[in-house]
């Protein structure tokens, strides 16, 4: 089956600072999204990103389907960014999952 | 626009028992899928319903079961409870002729003792 690899497994900000987050896939996909996911278990959902580039505030998301990964931009960090960023793709109907990065944006 | 919803929101039971556990799609969803999120893990896929029919299914036991009704809101339902069964249960729900992108619900917390 596909696997899904997020690098890196922890990460630690500084308010303020830049960071850019990464999913790699072993086969092709038509389907990716990232979500956020908050200390209460809520799965955010962020971008829906087959392919190509999306904003969203500070967040922007790019897939290279082609080249098999998909990176989460993250600007200006702020300490409501922590928790858990997760990317999904699809496989017939169910969504794969990564094994996260853990965020912590410290002030 | 009332999101994914799910019931109840935490649970204890004791080895052996059942448990149901409840989801209510998004407006306008048609399709519910089920996952197992272990506790420092990514959630796993446990199996997806359309049409009141088990569509797909992941790799777990047939203790684990479901249903979808004709409102298409669904229950998970698992028999003789393990201690590893522990674990945050989400609901996704998505609509089926769009195919894709999966909406999450709050979770189950559900502990085995």
């Amino acid at each position: 089956g596909i696997q899904v690899e997020q690098s890196p497994p922890d990460l630690i900000l500084q308010e303020g600072a830049n960071s850019t987050l990464r999913c790699n896939f072993s086969d092709s996909v038509n389907n990716l999204q990232w979500f956020h996911q908050n200390p209460w278990g809520q799965l955010i959902n962020l971008f829906y990103i087959p392919s190509g580039t999306k904003q969203n505030g500070r967040l922007s998301a790019t897939t290279v389907a082609t080249e098999r990964y998909s990176l989460l931009y993250i600007s200006s960090s702020q300490t409501t960014d922590s928790g858990v960023y997760f990317c999904a793709v699809r496989s017939s109907y169910k969504l794969i999952f990564g094994s996260g990065t853990r965020l912590l944006v410290r002030p | 626009d009332a999101g994914v919803t799910q019931s109840p929101t935490h649970l204890i039971k004791t080895r052996g028992q059942q448990v149901t556990l409840r989801c209510s799609p998004k407006s306008g969803h048609d399709t519910v899928s089920w996952y197992q999120q272990a506790l420092g893990q990514g959630p796993q896929f446990i199996f997806q319903y359309y049409e009141e029919e088990e569509r797909q299914r992941g790799n777990f036991p047939d203790r684990f079961s479901g249903h979808q009704f004709p409102n298409y809101s669904s229950e998970l339902n698992v028999n003789a409870l393990l201690l590893g069964d522990s674990a945050l249960y989400l609901c996704a729900s998505s609509y089926t002729g769009t195919g894709t992108e999966q909406y999450f619900g709050p979770g189950t917390r559900l502990t085995v003792t």
